[in-house]
């Protein structure tokens, strides 16, 4: 079952900050991010391992709640760069290898 | 980069006809995966290898086939093409480490007409 992220769609000016929810009905192992620009392939962000770590990647952070079974990535005075969709993938049942993909949160910035 | 590309990057193809995939990584990573990607549903997996000849099912893996014969080629297979089945194919590759964060190939789009 996909984990299920929101918003599904955000428009930001450059500058100001967003955040992207994923959430799960399956105990997670772990969760993963990636960002997908039009017409390109995903690209890796970051992994974040049961055990609530906090993540970050430049001015791009996430937190893991594995009790509720959520993450949040947090995109901080975003830049025109960070214009794509956001894919969270979620891992369970011990293993990091095999993960489900949400449907991804279209994150729009202008200037 | 992580040395993954997959072939062809184009195919238009009729209805009923087979389709063969490849996905060829430099990288010596354990496992590789195949997704499909769907306005409207994100990236499902189809199929996924954990070595040579060792495969397993994904989430969306009807009418496809896979085989891994080398570490570093994994074939994904239609065996008789469908509308359906029109999509972006992306392939994967990861294990490097524990963490097997996923690197992705630069995609192969594939119309069913």
């Amino acid at each position: 079952q996909q984990p299920v992220q929101s918003p599904q769609a955000v428009i930001l000016r450059e500058g100001e900050d967003a955040v992207i929810n994923c959430s799960s009905s399956k105990a997670l192992y772990s969760v993963h991010w990636y960002r997908q620009k039009h017409g390109e392939a995903p690209v890796f962000l970051m992994i974040l391992l049961k055990g609530g770590e906090q993540k970050g990647h430049d001015k791009i952070s996430a937190s893991f709640n594995e009790k509720k079974q959520q993450s949040s990535l947090y995109l901080t005075a975003s830049q025109l760069s960070y214009s794509g969709t956001y894919f969270c993938g979620t891992a369970s049942g011990g293993s990091n290898y095999k993960l489900t993909f949400g449907k991804g949160t279209l994150l729009t910035v202008n200037p | 980069d992580a040395g993954i590309t997959q072939s062809p990057r184009h195919k238009v193809t009729e209805t009923g006809t087979p389709v063969t995939l490849r996905c060829h990584q430099t990288e010596n990573h354990r496992y590789m995966y195949w997704y499909r990607q769907d306005p409207g549903h994100g990236l499902r997996l189809i199929h996924y290898s954990y070595g040579v000849k060792d495969t397993d099912k994904g989430e969306v893996s009807d009418g496809y086939s896979v085989s891994r014969s080398k570490t570093e080629d994994f074939l994904l297979t239609l065996e008789s093409a469908t509308s359906s089945q029109t999509s972006v194919y992306f392939c994967a590759i990861s294990g490097r480490d524990r963490r097997y964060e996923q690197y992705f190939g630069p995609g192969t789009r594939l119309t069913v007409t």
